[in-house]
């Protein structure tokens, strides 16, 4: 069964740009969780897609969004971006909202740098 | 609002010794879970361990295991025999399906370094 898929690994943008990174879930799992990961801020919770609806939604700017489409994948957008905005940024996906119990499945993340 | 705090931002033992790492949280919820995930260096977020509050005996897997004292809201893990590919940051986290609506609240995490 194959893992959580994210692309791209790695990219640079600069100030300003607009990126999309995508993630494809376990076969069967409809929830999607994104995170951002910094050294300063640790994991810092985005938002979550099950069934292609936004059923929560972390404390970040309008600038960061996301959508889920009716495979289950996933896309989070990040617009104007800031130097802040580096970071490694993490896909987790679960059956269930929220895994139910808890128990998500990781992405090996895509780490954006941005210049 | 639910607060997950680890104390130890980083940790090292030798191989093979036992290492405790600390966690507590803040709930006023009776019913809840809580988890211990570890990230090894460039490698993607596991599940290690995982306690469901209204269970009373520590879970256990294999040489990781927990100690779960409700009253004083204190998550520990233990990992016995420790072994270099324990090297990883470790994250506790806690989720309650209402308080929490499923998300995970995540602390701040061990980064735990095994020296041969």
């Amino acid at each position: 069964k194959a893992g959580v898929t994210q692309t791209p690994r790695y990219l640079i943008k600069t100030r300003g740009q607009q990126v999309t990174l995508s993630c494809s879930p376990i076969s069967g799992h409809r929830s999607v969780s994104w995170y951002q990961q910094t050294p300063g801020q640790g994991l810092q919770f985005l938002f979550e897609y099950f069934s292609e609806t936004q059923r929560n939604k972390g404390n970040f700017p309008g600038r960061f969004s996301g959508r889920q489409f009716s495979n289950s994948r996933s896309e989070m957008n990040v617009s104007t971006l800031e130097l802040g905005d580096s970071a490694l940024y993490l896909c987790a996906s679960s059956f269930g909202q929220g895994g139910l119990s808890g128990e998500l499945f990781f992405g090996e993340g895509s780490r954006l740098t941005v210049l | 609002a639910q607060t997950v705090t680890q104390s130890q931002p980083e940790m090292s033992v030798q191989e093979a010794e036992t290492v405790t790492l600390s966690c507590t949280y803040d709930t006023s919820e009776s019913n809840y879970y809580l988890f211990w995930y570890k990230q090894p260096p460039s490698r993607q977020m596991i599940l290690v361990i995982r306690q469901e509050a209204y269970k009373q005996q520590n879970a256990t897997e294999n040489r990781f295991s927990v100690n779960f004292q409700k009253a004083a809201k204190s998550f520990s893990l233990k990992i016995s025999d420790s072994q270099l590919g324990d090297t990883a940051m470790y994250f506790c986290a806690f989720m309650n399906p209402v308080s929490s609506n499923y998300q995970l609240i995540w602390g701040a995490g061990t980064k735990l370094i095994i020296k041969p």
